[in-house]
């Protein structure tokens, strides 16, 4: 079964450019979410979809940044104008809504974003 | 709301000697309890978890984790570490039921390995 894809996995940009980040769930996951992982720190909650509808985006700095799920299947993670402070690894995780692994996330390797 | 507290930021320990990092976590809630390893550049792997039934929970690797309600934690242990355990290992817990329910983590525990 394959897991979840991310890219780009490396990206350097310089502050107040954009970038855009790319996840696909594992096939039949309705479920999707974005973590952030600041070095040294443990991942936090940027958002969850369910399907095509936001659940949850209480952490989600809505001034830079945006995610989307257009179609139920895969999603853009979007910063624009980036800062220093968004220098992490972004992770992108999938789950079953319901079934005998309720509970467990998938995780992505994750985009590494430098922001010079 | 969750928060999960990892009491030891880094834990040194010799090899073939057994391990114990610690978590506690805070919820008013009924959750779910996970542990996932991450190795250096990738991505978060699981190890174990607990839903439901018995508190005494195996992983993969050889590790196991012991639920205690009364004390909201649940430790990870190892009783023989290797070197290829040395890692990132972080706590987290989700809320049971659905809706928002990502995952709560703490800050993680580095376990160093030394020969």
């Amino acid at each position: 079964e394959a897991g979840v894809a991310q890219s780009p996995r490396y990206k350097i940009i310089e502050k107040r450019q954009s970038v855009a980040f790319w996840c696909n769930p594992i096939s039949g996951h309705a479920t999707l979410y974005w973590y952030q992982q600041i070095l040294g720190q443990g991942p936090k909650l940027l958002i969850q979809f369910q399907n095509n509808g936001v659940v949850d985006d209480s952490q989600l700095p809505k001034d830079r940044f945006s995610a989307e799920r257009l179609k139920g299947v895969d999603s853009t993670l979007k910063i624009q104008p980036a800062k220093l402070e968004d220098s992490a690894v972004y992770l992108c995780a999938s789950s079953l809504a319901e079934g005998p692994n309720t509970g467990e996330l998938f995780f992505g390797e994750g985009s590494r974003l430098t922001v010079l | 709301a969750q928060s999960v507290t990892q009491l030891d930021s880094q834990v040194p320990v010799f090899e073939e000697a057994p391990v114990e990092l610690r978590c506690n976590y805070s919820s008013s809630v009924s959750v779910y309890l996970f542990w996932y390893v991450q190795y250096p550049n990738q991505g978060l792997q699981l190890l174990l978890k607990y839903l439901s039934g018995s508190t005494l929970v195996k992983g993969i690797n050889g590790f196991e984790a012991e639920f205690n309600k009364s004390q909201t934690s649940f430790h990870l242990r190892k009783p023989s570490v290797h070197i290829s355990d040395t890692a990132e290992y972080f706590c987290a817990v989700r809320k049971r039921g659905g809706g928002a329910d990502g995952l709560t983590f703490g800050k993680g525990t580095h376990l160093i390995i030394q020969p």
